[in-house]
């Protein structure tokens, strides 16, 4: 069975600064996808990042970057640039054919 | 485009009564579509997987007779709360996958479910 791992249950950036989220991940499949999602307070599920696991390359949308390490299995996001309003919670998740796996969230605070 | 709405947003009903949520695709067609619950603070936790045409697939623990799938064309799935009761209150979120490729779920607004 696939799990989802967000080990950090809060975090807090100052405004213009940069914070990574981490995310790990457990599987025997070879062909999967990952995905970041924002919550934020309406309760919208807003897709951040996606990344296909046969691609080396890390996506990179904006302000937002992954570090996808396929062998660690280990998919952490990059927000550079914080803004008062990236203040949500972040979903992890994971998806192997029709099976989608949301790790348990980071509640990400910016400061201003 | 890759619309999904889901209605009602909220709704407020006595404890017995049955409730129905709709999870639409505006403008796609999603063979598949799923449901999600999600406790106040916590994850979105699968319930079911909807199949276009034929029956739900449900997660273990989730009593397909108290919720009933229905998903009968390309474009619309409904989640049926049957005799809600309090414990049943929570926000529940649909999303749909495009048909053909690997496109990303795409998510309805949710529906906060209150039973008194």
């Amino acid at each position: 069975a696939q799990t989802v791992t967000q080990s950090q249950p809060e975090m807090s950036v100052q405004e213009a600064e940069t914070v990574t989220l981490s995310c790990t991940y457990d599987t025997s499949e070879n062909n999967y996808y990952l995905f970041w999602y924002k919550q934020p307070p309406s309760r919208q599920m807003i897709l951040v990042i996606r990344q296909e696991a046969y691609k080396q390359q890390n996506a990179t949308e904006n302000r937002f970057s992954v570090n996808f390490q396929k062998a660690a299995k280990s998919f952490s996001l990059k927000i550079s640039d914080s803004q008062l309003g990236d203040t949500a919670m972040y979903f992890c998740a994971f998806r192997s054919n029709n099976d989608m796996r949301f790790g348990a969230g980071t509640r990400l605070t910016v400061k201003p | 485009g890759a619309v999904v709405s889901q209605h009602p947003s909220w709704v407020i009903c006595k404890s017995g009564t049955s409730v129905k949520i709709e999870c639409r695709s505006l403008d796609f067609q999603a063979t598949t579509m799923f449901w999600y619950r999600q406790f106040p603070k916590q994850s979105l936790m699968l319930m079911a997987t909807s199949n276009e045409g034929s029956k739900a697939t449900y997660e273990q623990g989730v009593e397909k007779d108290k919720f009933l799938i229905n998903h009968a064309s390309l474009t619309l799935s409904t989640l049926t709360v049957t005799s809600a009761h309090p414990e049943d209150s929570s926000f529940y979120i649909c999303s749909a996958k495009p048909t053909g490729g690997n496109q990303p779920q795409h998510f309805g607004d949710g529906t906060r479910l209150s039973i008194l």
